[in-house]
């Protein structure tokens, strides 16, 4: 099972929006509404933002949002604040045998 | 407040055993409503599923690493372990352990700090 395909960077000025992509088959992303996100600081464990595609967990700022589309899902941050700058990692459910399998993960910069 | 805290050696030789455990504070391991996973990530690179376990013991393993690789869990001592046989290089990562929604595989919403594990002689 390969890693899902995450761009490898995205920037985006204080206030704009920007949107990640992770893509994968028909085989995870494109059936299971079982798409997460994880945000990862340098030198700390990733923290879960999204899970069921579109929930944020409590506590997550409504300015991460998600969705799905086939194959690809998407993650929003809007108003975008120099705390965001991160890592970034998708994972999706791919089936009884496969089980969970991550993006490549992206590097979001604040400019 | 759930807490993890990964403990084990951090420096294994090639071709021996990694041996890791994670111990629950502030919650039981026996919950029906978690399961208890290990992912990894390589220095430098994405995140690993490595596989997750059920208060039950039943097990859930990533296929590439299913050959090498046993989970397990102790309700008695509110922890569950890991451990991968025959590491070479490539399995030099931090190693975190992490609390997994129970009905929805890969949501991960608790994780310990990680523990980094080096294969070298």
């Amino acid at each position: 099972q390969s890693a899902l395909t995450q761009p490898a960077s995205v920037s985006g000025s204080p206030g704009q929006s920007i949107t990640i992509s992770c893509t994968g088959t028909s085989g995870d992303v494109g059936t299971y509404k079982l798409v997460s996100w994880y945000q990862q600081h340098p030198g700390k464990a990733p923290k879960l933002i999204i899970y069921e595609v579109t929930k944020r967990p409590s506590g997550v700022s409504n300015r991460f949002s998600a969705s799905k589309s086939g194959n690809t899902a998407s993650l929003t941050i809007s108003g975008l604040q120099a705390e965001d700058e991160a890592e970034y990692h998708c994972c999706s459910y791919a089936g009884s045998s496969t089980f969970n399998v991550f993006g490549t993960g992206t590097k979001v910069t604040v400019l | 407040q759930w807490h993890l805290q990964e403990s084990g050696p951090g420096l294994v030789k090639p071709s021996e055993t990694l041996s890791l455990t994670c111990s629950v504070s502030d919650g039981s391991v026996s919950s029906t409503n978690f399961y208890w996973g290990w992912i990894r990530q390589p220095p430098g690179k994405g995140l690993e599923w490595i596989g997750s376990v059920y208060y039950s013991g039943k097990t859930f393993y990533n296929p590439s690493l299913k050959s090498r690789l046993t989970i397990s869990v102790d309700t008695s001592k509110n922890q569950f372990s890991l451990k991968l046989s025959s590491v070479t290089a490539a399995d030099t990562a931090m190693y975190y352990c992490a609390r997994e929604y129970y009905g929805s595989s890969g949501s991960f919403d608790y994780w310990g700090q990680g523990t980094l594990v080096t294969v070298s002689s």
